[in-house]
Protein backbone atom coordinates (compact mmCIF):
# COMPACT_ATOMS: atom_id res chain seq x y z
CA UNK A 1 0.00 0.00 0.00
CA UNK A 2 1.71 3.74 -0.84
CA UNK A 3 2.70 5.58 1.92
CA UNK A 4 3.48 9.10 2.68
CA UNK A 5 7.04 8.83 4.05
CA UNK A 6 8.97 11.77 6.49
CA UNK A 7 12.52 12.01 7.61
CA UNK A 8 14.09 11.95 9.61
CA UNK A 9 11.53 10.57 12.38
CA UNK A 10 13.17 12.76 15.33
CA UNK A 11 15.29 16.37 15.11
CA UNK A 12 16.79 17.91 18.40
CA UNK A 13 17.72 21.20 17.38
CA UNK A 14 18.83 24.62 19.25
CA UNK A 15 16.88 27.56 19.39
CA UNK A 16 17.71 29.98 16.21
CA UNK A 17 18.97 27.12 13.91
CA UNK A 18 17.05 26.65 10.53
CA UNK A 19 15.38 23.05 10.36
CA UNK A 20 14.17 21.35 7.02
CA UNK A 21 11.89 18.70 7.28
CA UNK A 22 11.62 16.51 4.43
CA UNK A 23 8.44 14.58 3.10
CA UNK A 24 7.62 11.96 0.24
CA UNK A 25 3.92 12.36 -0.35
CA UNK A 26 2.23 9.36 -2.73
CA UNK A 27 2.88 9.90 -6.36
CA UNK A 28 -0.14 10.24 -7.94
CA UNK A 29 -1.52 12.56 -5.58
CA UNK A 30 -1.94 16.32 -5.98
CA UNK A 31 -2.18 17.92 -2.81
CA UNK A 32 0.09 17.98 -0.36
CA UNK A 33 0.07 19.04 3.48
CA UNK A 34 1.62 19.95 6.36
CA UNK A 35 0.30 19.70 10.01
CA UNK A 36 1.68 20.07 13.12
CA UNK A 37 0.88 18.83 17.16
CA UNK A 38 2.03 20.71 19.98
CA UNK A 39 1.98 17.94 22.68
CA UNK A 40 -1.19 17.66 24.46
CA UNK A 41 -2.46 20.20 22.08
CA UNK A 42 -4.98 19.33 19.21
CA UNK A 43 -3.58 18.25 15.29
CA UNK A 44 -3.33 22.12 13.68
CA UNK A 45 -3.13 22.55 10.01
CA UNK A 46 0.13 24.50 8.95
CA UNK A 47 0.01 24.83 4.99
CA UNK A 48 -1.41 23.38 2.10
CA UNK A 49 0.35 23.13 -1.55
CA UNK A 50 -0.83 22.51 -4.95
CA UNK A 51 0.56 23.03 -8.73
CA UNK A 52 3.98 23.95 -7.03
CA UNK A 53 2.12 26.80 -5.25
CA UNK A 54 0.60 27.31 -1.46
CA UNK A 55 -2.69 27.14 -1.66
CA UNK A 56 -4.06 27.64 1.93
CA UNK A 57 -2.04 28.41 5.07
CA UNK A 58 -3.05 28.98 8.30
CA UNK A 59 -1.91 32.03 10.89
CA UNK A 60 0.89 29.80 12.46
CA UNK A 61 2.39 29.57 9.25
CA UNK A 62 4.31 32.68 9.05
CA UNK A 63 7.29 34.14 7.50
CA UNK A 64 9.76 31.64 9.56
CA UNK A 65 8.34 28.74 7.84
CA UNK A 66 8.31 28.23 4.19
CA UNK A 67 7.59 24.72 1.77
CA UNK A 68 9.13 23.81 -1.92
CA UNK A 69 8.83 20.93 -3.79
CA UNK A 70 12.45 20.90 -5.32
CA UNK A 71 12.50 17.89 -7.02
CA UNK A 72 8.81 16.49 -7.77
CA UNK A 73 8.92 14.51 -5.20
CA UNK A 74 10.28 15.52 -1.66
CA UNK A 75 7.67 17.96 -0.36
CA UNK A 76 9.81 20.07 2.19
CA UNK A 77 8.59 21.95 5.07
CA UNK A 78 11.87 24.60 6.31
CA UNK A 79 11.57 26.84 9.42
CA UNK A 80 13.69 29.90 9.34
CA UNK A 81 14.99 30.35 12.91
CA UNK A 82 13.69 27.60 15.46
CA UNK A 83 11.53 29.02 18.39
CA UNK A 84 11.34 26.65 21.72
CA UNK A 85 7.34 26.62 20.68
CA UNK A 86 8.08 25.21 17.64
CA UNK A 87 8.87 22.06 19.29
CA UNK A 88 5.86 19.75 18.38
CA UNK A 89 5.60 16.94 15.80
CA UNK A 90 4.96 17.53 12.24
CA UNK A 91 3.38 15.58 9.68
CA UNK A 92 2.92 15.47 6.53
CA UNK A 93 0.02 14.14 4.17
CA UNK A 94 -1.07 13.93 0.85
CA UNK A 95 -4.54 13.23 -0.99
CA UNK A 96 -6.38 12.10 -3.58
CA UNK A 97 -9.56 10.51 -4.50
CA UNK A 98 -9.74 8.59 -1.43
CA UNK A 99 -8.46 10.88 0.89
CA UNK A 100 -6.19 11.92 2.61
CA UNK A 101 -2.85 9.33 3.73
CA UNK A 102 -0.04 10.63 6.25
CA UNK A 103 3.27 10.20 7.16
CA UNK A 104 4.56 8.88 10.56
CA UNK A 105 5.76 12.29 11.78
CA UNK A 106 8.68 13.99 12.94
CA UNK A 107 9.37 14.83 16.65
CA UNK A 108 11.16 18.54 16.50
CA UNK A 109 12.30 19.23 19.57
CA UNK A 110 14.11 22.70 20.27
CA UNK A 111 16.68 23.60 22.76
CA UNK B 1 -13.00 29.72 13.08
CA UNK B 2 -14.08 25.80 12.64
CA UNK B 3 -13.99 23.77 15.70
CA UNK B 4 -14.36 20.17 15.85
CA UNK B 5 -14.32 18.82 19.57
CA UNK B 6 -13.90 15.24 21.32
CA UNK B 7 -14.98 13.84 24.06
CA UNK B 8 -13.84 12.05 26.45
CA UNK B 9 -10.09 13.31 26.56
CA UNK B 10 -9.38 9.73 27.74
CA UNK B 11 -10.57 6.90 28.44
CA UNK B 12 -9.59 3.73 30.07
CA UNK B 13 -11.83 0.70 29.97
CA UNK B 14 -11.53 -3.32 30.59
CA UNK B 15 -10.66 -5.54 27.83
CA UNK B 16 -13.67 -6.86 26.63
CA UNK B 17 -15.86 -4.09 27.59
CA UNK B 18 -17.41 -1.95 24.52
CA UNK B 19 -16.92 1.95 24.44
CA UNK B 20 -17.71 4.87 22.46
CA UNK B 21 -16.80 8.63 22.08
CA UNK B 22 -18.10 11.33 20.45
CA UNK B 23 -16.88 14.23 17.67
CA UNK B 24 -19.21 17.28 17.46
CA UNK B 25 -18.57 19.69 14.16
CA UNK B 26 -20.12 22.47 12.69
CA UNK B 27 -23.07 21.30 10.90
CA UNK B 28 -23.13 24.05 8.05
CA UNK B 29 -20.61 23.74 5.11
CA UNK B 30 -20.40 19.75 5.72
CA UNK B 31 -18.41 17.85 3.22
CA UNK B 32 -16.98 14.52 4.98
CA UNK B 33 -15.81 13.56 8.55
CA UNK B 34 -12.75 11.59 8.89
CA UNK B 35 -11.67 8.96 11.55
CA UNK B 36 -8.46 8.24 12.34
CA UNK B 37 -6.62 5.78 14.64
CA UNK B 38 -3.37 7.14 15.64
CA UNK B 39 -0.43 4.84 17.69
CA UNK B 40 2.08 6.76 19.13
CA UNK B 41 5.48 6.85 16.10
CA UNK B 42 3.40 5.51 13.42
CA UNK B 43 1.14 7.22 10.49
CA UNK B 44 -2.68 8.26 11.44
CA UNK B 45 -4.56 5.11 10.21
CA UNK B 46 -7.79 6.42 8.24
CA UNK B 47 -10.71 3.99 9.47
CA UNK B 48 -13.57 6.10 8.18
CA UNK B 49 -14.61 8.90 5.67
CA UNK B 50 -17.78 9.42 6.29
CA UNK B 51 -19.93 11.98 4.16
CA UNK B 52 -24.13 10.79 3.85
CA UNK B 53 -26.41 11.75 7.03
CA UNK B 54 -27.22 8.63 8.73
CA UNK B 55 -24.25 7.08 7.61
CA UNK B 56 -23.17 4.02 9.54
CA UNK B 57 -20.03 2.75 8.79
CA UNK B 58 -17.89 -0.66 9.82
CA UNK B 59 -14.19 -2.17 10.02
CA UNK B 60 -14.28 -5.39 12.52
CA UNK B 61 -15.22 -4.38 15.66
CA UNK B 62 -15.29 -0.38 15.17
CA UNK B 63 -17.91 1.43 14.05
CA UNK B 64 -19.27 4.79 13.25
CA UNK B 65 -22.40 6.65 12.77
CA UNK B 66 -23.06 10.38 11.29
CA UNK B 67 -25.34 12.86 12.46
CA UNK B 68 -24.38 15.79 9.65
CA UNK B 69 -27.87 17.87 10.50
CA UNK B 70 -26.97 18.25 14.42
CA UNK B 71 -23.21 18.30 13.86
CA UNK B 72 -21.91 15.02 15.58
CA UNK B 73 -20.46 11.56 14.78
CA UNK B 74 -19.99 8.82 17.38
CA UNK B 75 -17.44 6.02 17.24
CA UNK B 76 -17.81 2.62 18.93
CA UNK B 77 -15.32 -0.35 19.09
CA UNK B 78 -17.17 -3.33 20.92
CA UNK B 79 -15.33 -6.02 23.34
CA UNK B 80 -12.21 -3.69 23.38
CA UNK B 81 -8.63 -5.41 23.24
CA UNK B 82 -5.39 -4.16 24.36
CA UNK B 83 -4.63 -3.90 21.00
CA UNK B 84 -7.05 -1.07 20.05
CA UNK B 85 -5.56 1.39 22.52
CA UNK B 86 -4.69 4.87 20.69
CA UNK B 87 -5.54 8.01 20.20
CA UNK B 88 -8.54 8.23 18.04
CA UNK B 89 -8.80 11.45 15.88
CA UNK B 90 -11.98 13.09 13.86
CA UNK B 91 -11.61 15.60 11.03
CA UNK B 92 -13.94 17.84 9.75
CA UNK B 93 -14.31 18.30 5.97
CA UNK B 94 -15.75 21.21 4.62
CA UNK B 95 -14.82 20.42 0.72
CA UNK B 96 -12.76 23.56 0.13
CA UNK B 97 -10.45 23.54 2.89
CA UNK B 98 -8.08 21.69 4.36
CA UNK B 99 -8.91 19.12 7.66
CA UNK B 100 -9.98 20.31 11.08
CA UNK B 101 -8.51 17.99 13.54
CA UNK B 102 -10.09 17.45 17.11
CA UNK B 103 -7.39 16.54 20.02
CA UNK B 104 -8.55 13.08 19.89
CA UNK B 105 -9.66 10.62 22.45
CA UNK B 106 -6.56 8.67 24.25
CA UNK B 107 -8.24 4.78 24.99
CA UNK B 108 -6.26 3.11 27.03
CA UNK B 109 -7.51 -0.88 27.16
CA UNK B 110 -5.99 -2.92 30.22
CA UNK B 111 -5.84 -6.45 30.12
Amino acid sequence: EPEVTQTPSHQVTQMGQEVILRCVPISNHLYFYWYRQILGQKVEFLVSFYNNEISEKSEIFDDQFSVERPDGSNFTLKIRSTKLEDSAMYFCASSGLYGYTFGSGTRLTVV
Amino acid sequence: ILNVEQSPQSLHVQEGDSTNFTCSFPSSNFYALHWYRWETAKSPEALFVMTLNGDEKKKGRISATLNTKEGYSYLYIKGSQPEDSATYLCAFNPGNTPLVFGKGTRLSVIA
